[in-house]
């Protein structure tokens, strides 16, 4: 069974420190996505990368988050100066194409103070 | 705008007792998908059920189904023979390709409790 891996599963950071939360999406996936749930609410969309680019990112997703695939099976999410705000779980996901199931990482839970 | 939701921030069912959670949307749009997500205290997503808005057949996964309703915008989620594994949280989602992506709108979620 394929799955999506992420680490660390649990970050801890000051406010205002950088972090980077990693992904491995599926092999021969092709759409990649970070999404961000607040304890006790909703998942949210943060950004979609396909083709090695950004096709679509939410209002969160602002100057201080970046995205890269820097070497083809990675897939980070940066934060440069985090927030309180910012504590949440952070899930990446995953899938080929419409007709593919859209996979879930097990989500880092990050936790700033 | 696609807006999904969930009315039932909370619910309960008895163990082996058939309960139903209710999600609508909105949307313009003619093809699109839509999924039931279950979210465990693990909080890991795991898929449930998808249904493509083409297909007018429900569909159905082992004591999973749905109803999808398109002129209405419903789809509901049927859980049959309800199972303490089963207590979660529940996400409906949408899914339509837009701009050269797909994207993904949750709903805010219905608390499911199995009682034994």
């Amino acid at each position: 069974e394929p799955e999506v891996t992420q680490t660390p599963s649990h970050q801890v950071t000051q406010m205002g420190q950088e972090v980077i939360l990693r992904c491995v999406p599926i092999s021969n996936h092709l759409y990649f996505y970070w999404y961000r749930q607040i304890l006790g609410q909703k998942v949210e969309f943060l950004v979609s990368f396909y083709n090695n680019e950004i096709s679509e990112k939410s209002e969160i997703f602002d100057d201080q988050f970046s995205v890269e695939r820097p070497d083809g099976s990675n897939f980070t999410l940066k934060i440069r100066s985090t927030k309180l705000e910012d504590s949440a779980m952070y899930f990446c996901a995953s899938f080929r194409d419409y007709s593919s199931e859209q996979y879930f990482g097990p989500g880092t839970r990050l936790t700033v103070t | 705008a696609q807006t999904v939701t969930q009315s039932q921030p909370e619910m309960s069912v008895q163990e082996a007792e058939t309960v139903t959670l209710s999600c609508t949307y909105d949307t313009s749009e003619n093809n699109y998908y839509l999924f039931w997500y279950k979210q465990p205290p693990s909080r890991q997503m795991i898929l449930v059920i998808r249904q493509e808005a083409y297909k007018q057949q429900n569909a159905t996964e082992n004591r999973f189904s749905v109803n999808f309703q398109k002129a209405a915008k419903s789809f509901s989620l049927k859980i049959s023979d309800s199972q303490l594994g089963d207590t979660a949280m529940y996400f409906c989602a949408f899914m339509k390709y837009t701009s050269g992506t797909y994207k993904y709108i949750f709903g805010t979620g219905t608390r499911l409790k199995v009682l034994a």
